[in-house]
């Protein structure tokens, strides 16, 4: 059964920082991997989808990176703004058509 | 111009009672999930629909009935509603073999049972 573990829980950085999410999975037998975004009582927002073939995908300030044989994923935020502050979750997806595998996510804190 | 739309966003009811919500989706896609949020944030998947077929139905309890009556709505029925169903229940949908496959979601529904 696949596992997907999120490090860390809560991440508190000030304005301006780099900054690595983690993700980690049990099952390397993936479809693809997505990242989202969850601002407080709202829903999710898809940030980059990374295909199984796919070693990483970029798109402005985030970056994502895929290792399937170790089971691990990352999303890199350049330069973090308060805006940034959210839940992100990491989620895979086994086969097509299957459902997603979430994380428990990591609360972002990006202060001013 | 709302990909996935859900309604109601928020739904506060007495225990014992049924309620359902709806979904719909005009993207087009033929897949569509329910996934159940806790009061701990973990979103866990309930159900999947294919083409109006049922094709993922997890260890949900039976009084949640999900309908599909059409590709583009996936509507969720609940039944003898209990305290530990409050949670936010999303729907999402994607198109497979695509090679893509996004899972896009919608806004949620706030369930809250008194």
């Amino acid at each position: 059964k696949q596992e997907v573990t999120q490090i860390p829980a809560a991440l508190s950085v000030p304005e301006g920082e780099n900054l690595v999410l983690n993700c980690s999975f049990t099952d390397s037998a993936i479809y693809n991997l997505q990242w989202f975004r969850q601002d407080p009582g709202k829903g999710l927002t898809s940030l980059l989808l990374i295909q199984s073939s796919q070693r990483e995908q970029t798109s402005g300030r985030l970056n994502a990176s895929l290792d399937k044989s170790s089971g691990r994923s990352t999303l890199y935020i350049a330069a973090s703004q308060p805006g940034d502050s959210a839940t992100y979750l990491c989620a895979v997806k086994e086969t097509s058509g299957s459902r997603l595998t979430f994380g428990e996510g990591t609360q972002l804190t990006v202060n001013p | 111009d709302t990909a996935v739309s859900q309604t109601p966003k928020y739904l506060v009811t007495q225990m014992g009672n049924d309620k359902s919500i709806k979904c719909e989706q005009n993207l087009g896609h033929d897949t569509m999930y329910w996934y159940k949020q806790d009061s701990k944030k973990f979103l866990k998947i309930m159900f999947s629909y294919n083409n109006k077929e049922l094709i993922i139905n997890e260890t949900v309890p039976n009084r949640f009935s999900p309908k599909s009556p059409d590709k583009a709505h996936l509507n969720l029925h609940i039944n003898s509603l209990e305290l530990g169903d409050s949670a936010v229940y999303f729907c999402a949908s994607s198109q497979p073999k695509t090679g893509v496959e996004t899972q896009y979601f919608g806004p949620g529904t706030r369930l809250l049972v008194l």
